[in-house]
């Protein structure tokens, strides 16, 4: 089946501890980016890749780094999270042409920063 | 630059009909469609490219207006599996192609009622 696989789905950290939140895609995809939901703001991007070993800052990049060593992974690593980190992240991916168009996403990840 | 929806929220009883807006101030290179429901992932509906298509998926089709770099969804004859919050995203560029930076707006909440 193809999918996006997160993890974790839900974590409750505390401020300063680092974590990574994993992103897994099984379709081949070259194009992979982070997404951060928070209420009234919509989805806001963190940062992307268009293939390994090239990624961008998006919208919102402050406080996270990113890597793809691999084609199918791209996870996220928050390295001091802080309180207003606190949020729902979707990793997604697609094909790298923008004519094929559709973006899959993960499940989420509910991540609260105590 | 995040685009811009409009309305932030409408509710409609089934079997009326609703037009959902997204804008942006830059040149646009293709303009997205998703649904997200509550505590779900977002969903593609479909992808316009410029040329001003119009495209459509069962009762829900959309339009491109390149010159004025705005979109439309426009929901038929709503029905209750409709109810979710609607974003648009916007890929900036022009004859060039697509810079890959897929910009979410803030959403519209669309809430159908028997």
């Amino acid at each position: 089946e193809a999918q996006v696989t997160q993890n974790p789905r839900y974590l409750i950290t505390v401020t300063g501890k680092k974590l990574t939140v994993t992103c897994s895609q099984n379709m081949n995809h070259e194009y992979m980016s982070w997404y951060r939901q928070d209420p009234g703001l919509g989805l806001r991007q963190i940062y992307y890749s268009m293939n390994v070993e090239v990624t961008d800052k998006g919208d919102v990049p402050e406080g996270y780094k990113v890597s793809r060593k691999e084609k199918r992974n791209f996870p996220l690593i928050l390295e001091s999270p802080s309180p207003n980190q606190t949020s729902l992240y979707f990793c997604a991916s697609r094909l790298a042409g923008a004519w094929t168009g559709e973006l899959f996403f993960g499940e989420g990840s509910r991540l609260t920063v105590l | 630059q995040q685009p811009v929806q409009s309305p932030q929220a409408v509710i409609l009883r089934e079997g009326e009909d609703a037009v959902i807006n997204c804008s942006s101030s830059k040149a646009l290179y293709s303009v997205h469609w998703y649904r997200q429901k509550h505590g779900e992932a977002p969903v593609f509906l479909m992808i316009l490219l410029k040329g001003g298509e119009q495209k459509g998926h069962e009762k829900i089709s959309a339009s491109f207006n390149e010159k004025k770099q705005q979109s439309s969804l426009y929901l038929t004859a709503s029905q209750l599996s409709y109810s979710g919050t609607y974003f648009c995203g916007t890929e900036e560029g022009g004859s060039g192609g697509s810079n890959y930076k897929l910009t979410f707006g803030k959403g519209t909440l669309l809430t159908v009622n028997p």
